[in-house]
């Protein structure tokens, strides 16, 4: 089955500095990546879109430049989380659709990112 | 706010009862999804049931689906210590897999 690669698995920062999340289709182009943010025993909020070669459609009340998204390749999106405050300590989930793939296809999660900043 | 809820949020059975989880939207769908996350991981998927189906099975899991009222059921059947876990329903409007989920039901199965 499609898997969905996501790196690191927990990291640690400094407040202020900035954490890149990866996230990877190992076996099929992903022309669309969602990444979702998760708090504690919470759901999923999504928190944007991205299509490959494009820009990234935020959803209301996520700030675009504080969480820069990347996806420039079929098999890879990154988000960037710019100076990281404490309140941006979460658990941070992305997933894949892709080419091939039929309409009403389930997706494909990663493991998840847990962030914690100090 | 899309998102739905869930309820209960917590559920406690014992080994080889059955567990039922319940979800509720608000906006028209073009399917809906289950979820399954193990505590600090990623999601699982486990069934997807179109706007136009009312019932699926997919092996000890049963769901069902109410347009008119906006609900959808997770049966697990016959349940395992290893069902524990905690399920998401997710609604997708478009069948673009623009998924918005659920608060939650957080499901204990004691061996």
């Amino acid at each position: 089955g499609a898997v969905v690669s996501q790196h690191p698995s927990r990291v640690i920062c400094k407040s202020g500095t900035s954490v890149k999340i990866e996230c990877r289709s190992l076996d099929f182009q992903a022309t669309t990546m969602f990444w979702y943010r998760q708090f504690p025993k919470q759901s999923l909020m999504l928190m944007a879109t991205s299509n490959e070669g494009s820009k990234a459609t935020y959803e209301q009340g996520v700030e675009k430049d504080k969480f820069l998204i990347n996806h420039a390749s079929l098999t890879l999106s990154t988000l960037t989380v710019t100076s990281a405050h404490p309140e941006d300590s979460s658990f941070y989930i992305c997933s894949a659709s892709g080419t091939g793939m039929r309409t009403n296809s389930p997706l494909h999660f990663g493991n998840g990112t847990r962030l914690t900043v100090t | 706010s899309q998102q739905g809820e869930e309820d209960p949020q917590a559920l406690s059975i014992q080994e080889g009862e059955n567990a039922t989880m319940n979800c509720s939207y608000k906006t028209s769908i073009n399917n809906l999804q289950w979820y399954r996350q193990n505590s600090g991981r990623g999601l699982v998927h486990l069934i997807l049931i179109r706007s136009n189906e009312r019932e699926k099975h997919s092996g000890r899991l049963r769901v069902t689906l109410d347009t008119s009222k906006k609900s959808s059921s997770l049966l697990i059947t016959a349940s395992r210590a290893a069902d524990t876990a905690s399920y998401f329903c997710a609604t997708d409007r478009t069948g673009a897999n623009n998924l918005f989920f659920g608060t939650g039901t957080r499901l204990t199965v004691i061996p």
